[in-house]
This record gives structure tokens, C-alpha cells and sequence, in this order.
């Protein structure tokens, strides 16, 4: 049962356009949202998170918009950079439970 | 700050082997994680500690695996006997807080079991 799911596996977007990146899930206990950049070889590393009595939060070129009622987030990154290409995982937790996505590459093309 | 530390960074081992992965938290984090991850299954949480307790071990396979923290600066997950499925990246991560909010991840193990 996967209770985060993030449906595309993989995205290409040109230099400067915007990247979104989706995810959604399936629990509503779930109360803190989180965004987690992977290079190869490399751990995980944050990159912004969203608490559910918010709905967006902004930090630089990365955006989270949180929709409660369709259990759905999503991330915004404007502009897209070259170093942007990454694997970028979404994670959620709430009643002691921390779940990731499957991860979503983003090939940003120069 | 080292940041988390875990190892080996790779190791190959064969079917029925003992295999220990080993991690050290950033100093003052309370909340330790072990992940898994695959290509079919992405990051799985194993187990998670919080103040060198365990918290929540629903992710751990089978009774293969087991985990341990005999103190705040040192963790160890525990594979035997290991089996070719247990191939993967294994990822430590560690957390100021407990309320399961930023972890900060190691570079992982790349566990290959022949």
C-alpha cells in the first residue's frame, strides 16, 4: 500500500522554464510534507517543507502548494537550473509514521 | 560538522553472510533512521530511534534484519543470513527533533549480495 505516490517517474523541462514536480497521498493523519533532493551517489537532502495549516510556502526559486482536500502537493521550481537535475523525493509524516514517494527525476535541459 | 557518517560506502557480500552496515549521527540528534532503497520501492523506512529507543520497527523485512543503538553516537543495522534481495542502498538519517520533521541523510551503503 503506498500512501505516497509520486506518479511520474521522470520530467524534462528546458533551462528557465518552471519545473512541477507532484505528489499524493493517501492518509489523513499525515500533518508535515516534505521535499528531498537526491544527486547520484549522494544521501537525500531538504529542501522545503510545508505544515498542514499552510497551503503554500516559498522559499527562493522552490514553492510547495498544499491541497488538503485532494491530498495532493506539489513543487514549483522557477527557474529550472542545469543543477536542478536531480532525483527529488516527496515525503510525509504524522502519527509517528515517515513515508517517501518513489522519487521523480528532473532532467533540466540547457 | 561531519554530518552523518555511515559505513562501509559499499559492500559486496555472498548469500548466507553476516552483514553489518554502521552509522554515526550528527552530535545532539535525537532521532536516528534507517532506509532502504530500490528502484521498485523507492526510500523505505526501516526502524526509527528516538533518544536511542526504538520507536517504530514496522519496516524491518523480516527477522533477518535487526537494528540497534547502544548509544546516541553509534547505530548498526544487522543483516543475517543476508539473501540477493537485501540488495540495495542503505541510508542513515538523523534528526534534531522527534517530531519527525528534517532528517539529515549519510551518503549510504550500497549493499550487493551475490
Amino acid at each position: 500500500d503506498q500512501q505516497v505516490k509520486q506518479n511520474s517517474p521522470s520530467l524534462s523541462v528546458q533551462e528557465g522554464r518552471i519545473s512541477i514536480l507532484n505528489c499524493d497521498y493517501t492518509n489523513s493523519m499525515f500533518d508535515y510534507f516534505l521535499w528531498y533532493k537526491k544527486y547520484p551517489a549522494e544521501g537525500p537532502t531538504f529542501l522545503i517543507s510545508i505544515s498542514s495549516i499552510k497551503d503554500k510556502n516559498e522559499d527562493g526559486r522552490f514553492t510547495v502548494f498544499l491541497n488538503k482536500s485532494a491530498k495532493h502537493l506539489s513543487l514549483h521550481i522557477v527557474p529550472s537550473q542545469p543543477g536542478d537535475s536531480a532525483v527529488y523525493f516527496c515525503a510525509a509524516s504524522g502519527n509517528y509514521k515517515y513515508i517517501f514517494g518513489t522519487g521523480t527525476r528532473l532532467k533540466v535541459l540547457a | 560538522d561531519a554530518g552523518v557518517i555511515q559505513s562501509p560506502r559499499h559492500e559486496v557480500t555472498e548469500m548466507g553472510q553476516e552483514v553489518t552496515l554502521r552509522c554515526k549521527p550528527i552530535s545532539g540528534h535525537n532521532s536516528l533512521f534507517w532506509y532502504r532503497q530500490t528502484m521498485m520501492r523507492g526510500l523505505e523506512l526501516l526502524i526509527y530511534f528516538n533518544n536511542n529507543v526504538p520507536i517504530d520497527d514496522s519496516g524491518m523485512p523480516e527477522d533477518r534484519f535487526s537494528a540497534k543503538m547502544p548509544n546516541a553516537s553509534f547505530s548498526t543495522l544487522k543483516i543475517q543470513p543476508s539473501e540477493p534481495r537485501d540488495s540495495a542502498v542503505y541510508f542513515c538519517a538523523s534528526s534534531p527533533t522527534s517530531n519527525l520533521g528534517t532528517q539529515y541523510f549519510g551518503p549510504g551503503t550500497r549493499l550487493t549480495v551475490l
